[in-house]
């Protein structure tokens, strides 16, 4: 079974609706994180938590939020989906040092019209 | 500030030929370096880190990369590619946050093809 699983993989919904990306994790780890890809972008921080009580906002935190509901649960939420939000979405973990491997899910594919 | 630059956007190299993806990272301390490969429809796979010492560091599936302090550059290379190889790559640096924690910054990827 995967370490890091995202769920959805793809969805595809319009413009104005709120949207919940969720993430979960076997690996144990304190860290997570939430990055989106865009082609030409690489793979920019949305959002990262380093415990149930940490959230920290990352570089491109505007119209995103998050909720770290266990150690191994992580969700990413779109409260007012706009087209420019259309990316490839991917959650991370790492363990307590932070600055060891990064651990990464399958990824979700969202798509706003 | 804190910046990863991968200069190719795409590359294209025949099966059996080497390969070098270069990567140069702007950042005041000492830096944290990973090479993270994506496969078409997947997530992002480690190939290898360097965090100290000796300043050529193998990884998996064959690949090596070289830390150079005086070129602020991490490029990654393998003597013979193979046409599994074909992916988009990624250079990423650890930064230290104010908290003293560490996170990623992501270059912008390379796309890797290989011809038969």
């Amino acid at each position: 079974d995967a370490d890091v699983t995202q769920t959805p993989r793809n969805r595809i919904t319009k413009t104005g609706k709120r949207i919940m990306l969720e993430c979960s994790q076997t690996k144990g780890h304190d860290r997570m994180y939430w990055y989106r890809q865009d082609p030409g972008l690489g793979l920019r921080l949305i959002y990262y938590s380093f415990d149930v009580k940490d959230i920290n906002k990352g570089e491109i935190s505007d119209g995103y939020s998050v909720s770290r509901q266990a150690q191994a649960k992580f969700s990413l939420s779109l409260e007012s989906a706009i087209p420019n939000q259309t990316a490839l979405y991917f959650c991370a973990t790492s363990d307590r040092t932070g600055y060891d491997e990064q651990f990464f899910g399958p990824g979700t594919r969202l798509t706003v019209l | 500030a804190q910046s990863v630059t991968q200069p190719d956007i795409h590359i294209t190299v025949s099966e059996g030929a080497s390969l070098e993806l270069r990567c140069n990272y702007s950042y005041g301390a000492t830096p944290y370096l990973f090479w993270y490969v994506q496969s078409p429809g997947q997530g992002l796979q480690l190939l290898l880190k360097y965090f100290s010492g000796d300043t050529l560091v193998q990884g998996i599936k064959g690949f090596e990369a070289e830390f150079k302090r005086s070129q602020s550059s991490f490029n990654l290379r393998k003597p013979s590619v193979h046409w599994s190889d074909a992916a988009e790559y990624f250079c990423a640096v650890g930064v230290r946050t104010t908290s003293g924690t560490y996170k990623y910054i992501f270059g912008t990827g390379t796309r890797l093809k290989v011809l038969a």
